[in-house]
């Protein structure tokens, strides 16, 4: 079956400017939860949705925003970028979210650089 | 708030031999501890997942321990090969939905 596909897999913004990413899951899970990654900071999490939902949001400024729409599908974005928002953004899957038992798939990521 | 630290940082070891990485987390209160596989510029690839009821997970030459007690998980790979080279994260699923805890990850070179 098809993984979890990002769009688009590299892009480089302006300050200021605002962007937003694209995450299809794997078909049937409705779970998405989106992390940032930083060499720096590590993977750090975002924020999660379930059916349309957000059930949880990381610790993030408001400029991150997110949602998921009927077909399980999401974007995310965000606003106003500024230099330390360049990072690996990826977006992960599973049928009901953790911590359950099921596994979590991720993409392969989309490459934000801000100059 | 829960701390996940994984040590060493880096690790290189000659083909044949048995890896050992460590994890350790502050908080005993886990639902669950999974271990992921990352390649340089690519997503993570879930390795193994165990419960917070369960000691350990094999899936062929890898093996999971978790000591919820001592906050404590070794992921072993018998038998590296090349192809193990790869960066390994574990993570840690509490009480928050959607959230995992990162460790930093342990960065594996074999070499042939």
């Amino acid at each position: 079956k098809a993984g979890v596909t990002q769009t688009p897999r590299y892009l480089i913004k302006t300050r200021g400017q605002q962007v937003t990413l694209s995450c299809s899951p794997i078909s049937g899970h409705r779970s998405v939860s989106w992390y940032q990654q930083t060499p720096g900071q590590g993977l750090q999490f975002l924020f999660e949705y379930f059916s349309e939902t957000q059930r949880n949001k990381g610790n993030f400024p408001g400029r991150f925003s997110g949602r998921q729409f009927s077909n399980s599908r999401s974007e995310m974005n965000v606003s106003t970028l500024e230099l330390g928002d360049s990072a690996l953004y990826l977006c992960a899957s599973s049928l009901v979210g953790q911590p359950s038992g099921n596994t979590i798939y991720f993409g392969e990521g989309s490459w934000l650089t801000v100059v | 708030k829960q701390e996940v630290t994984q040590i060493p940082a880096a690790l290189s070891v000659p083909e044949g031999e048995n890896l050992v990485l460590n994890c350790s987390f502050t908080d005993s209160a886990i639902y669950n501890l999974q271990w992921f596989r990352q390649d340089p510029g690519k997503g993570l690839t879930s390795l193994l997942l165990i419960q917070s009821s369960q000691r350990e997970q094999t899936s062929g030459r890898l093996n999971a321990s978790l000591d919820k007690s001592s906050g404590r998980s070794t992921l072993y790979i018998a038998a590296s090969q090349p192809g193990d080279s790869a960066t390994y994260l574990c993570a840690v699923g509490g009480d928050s939905w959607g959230k995992l805890q990162f460790g930093a990850g342990t960065q594996v070179v074999v070499t042939p």
